[in-house]
């Protein structure tokens, strides 16, 4: 079957660094998305990574690794308003989006 | 950049009336429409597939005669919930992929919050 693992919640203090990671196990693989996702909004589009290697943007930066199976967001300076769920979504080969159940971060000050 | 209006954003119904969603592309055509339904703190759940002109590809376990899907042009699809019970309340939000984007292209409506009394 197909399975998108990531932590249901993790807490860090404002200004600090995290790291969200995701594995997965699909049939087949065309990329990977981070989403981000407020309570009671839709998601919002973070990153998609298709090759190995880390993709950077301001304080957000995905890394992937396809032989691992294996994905992480590390989100930098954090401030109060990263406190959300952050989504990871595979691209299976008939190019439908695998969903995680999120993880809820908790950002304190 | 892509833009996916839904309405409404949040409706109340009475058991046993029927509801209906809208989601517009407003600055691209969206061949294909993505309807999910998400439950309090649990990941988004894909319900049906709806590619503009044809049927809808349902997701298994999903009724196709409760959740009736229309896509008749390229920018408006809608999900209709039909005889709606408690059981039905949740969040649904659509998607479109705008293929001028490539794989980045997917962008979410704003999300409906069905609640039924």
């Amino acid at each position: 079957g197909q399975n998108i693992d990531q932590p249901t919640e993790m807490t860090a203090t404002e200004g600090a660094i995290v790291q969200i990671n995701c594995t997965y196990q699909t049939s087949g693989f065309n990329g990977l998305f981070w989403y981000q996702q407020h309570a009671g909004e839709a998601p919002t589009f973070l990153s998609y990574n298709v090759l190995d290697g880390l993709e950077e943007k301001g304080r957000f930066s995905s890394f992937l690794s396809r032989s691992k199976g294996y994905s992480y967001l590390l989100l930098k300076e954090l401030q109060m308003k990263d406190s959300a769920s952050y989504l990871c979504a595979v691209m299976d080969s008939n190019y439908q989006l695998i969903w995680g159940a999120g993880t809820k971060l908790i950002i304190k000050p | 950049g892509a833009v996916v209006s839904q309405h409404p954003s949040r409706v109340i119904c009475k058991s046993g009336t029927s509801v209906k969603i809208e989601c517009r592309s407003l600055d691209f055509q969206a061949t294909t429409m993505f309807w999910y339904r998400q439950f309090p703190k649990k990941s988004l759940m894909l319900m049906a597939t709806s590619n503009e002109g044809s049927k809808a590809t349902y997701e298994q376990g999903v009724e196709k005669d409760k959740f009736l899907i229309n896509h008749a042009s390229l920018t408006l699809s809608t999900l209709t919930v039909t005889s709606a019970h408690p059981e039905d309340s949740s969040f649904y939000i659509c998607s479109a992929r705008d293929l001028g984007q490539g794989d980045y292209g997917y962008t979410f409506g704003s999300g409906t919050r069905l609640t039924v009394v």
